[in-house]
């Protein structure tokens, strides 16, 4: 069974604070993606990345920042956290050029 | 870019047939999507379609016609379990884009 999983359910921050959001996939995929997902606009693309320190900018990559050291991790930095990131983050990740996304469980953001 | 339309909300009946209808225009067409999300949980591909026509999967089937940029999910004998947000997607070709852009979702409420 393919496996991704996110480091957090449930997070809680400060408006300011920098935040890292971890994501682990266990299926040697090259493709990995972090959407976020909100009321009446599902989900939207902010980083993907195809292989190792590789990525590109999805549609909404502003306040973001991603990093990808190890094949099987991606992590999304929110540099200095604002209520409008209040949010549920979703990691996917995909062979290259494979038509399905696996995703992780998300991690329920809330920045107050 | 790309735009996806599909409705917001459906009720149906157990036992029923729903048809849940997606719309789409993309510059370059390289798939769609379906996925199935149950509330809180992560979202899990359905099915995939690239060229016109049906395709079947047990009690579900979806349907593309690239000419009309026209899809929908035909879910059959609905069960309870069934009720989920339901995600249409488009690839897009043009871009080389691996990422998926997502529609904001249909929920399904299915009803005994």
């Amino acid at each position: 069974d393919v496996k991704v999983t996110q480091s957090s359910r449930y997070l809680v921050k400060r408006t300011g604070e920098k935040v890292f959001l971890e994501c682990v996939q266990d299926m040697d995929h090259e493709n990995m993606f972090w959407y976020r997902q909100d009321p009446g606009l599902g989900l939207r693309l902010i980083y993907f990345s195809y292989d190792v320190k590789m990525k590109e900018k999805g549609d909404i990559p502003e306040g973001y920042s991603v990093s990808r050291e190890k094949k099987e991790r991606f992590s999304l930095i929110l540099e200095s956290a604002s209520t409008n990131q209040t949010s549920m983050y979703l990691c996917a990740s995909s062979f290259v050029d494979s038509y399905e996304q696996y995703f992780g469980p998300g991690t329920r953001l809330t920045v107050t | 870019g790309q735009n996806i339309d599909q409705p917001t909300e459906m009720t149906a009946t157990e036992g029923a047939i729903v048809q849940i209808n997606c719309t789409y225009q993309t510059s370059g067409f390289n798939g769609l999507f379906w996925y199935q999300q149950h509330a809180g949980e992560a979202p899990t591909f359905l099915s995939y379609n690239v060229l016109d026509g049906l395709e079947e999967k047990g009690r579900f089937s979806s349907f593309l016609s690239r000419s009309k940029g026209y899809s929908y999910l035909l879910l059959k004998e609905l069960q309870m379990k069934d009720s989920a947000s339901y995600l249409c997607a488009v690839r897009d070709k043009d871009t080389g884009r691996r990422a998926l852009t997502f529609g904001s979702g249909t929920r399904l409420q299915v009803q005994p």
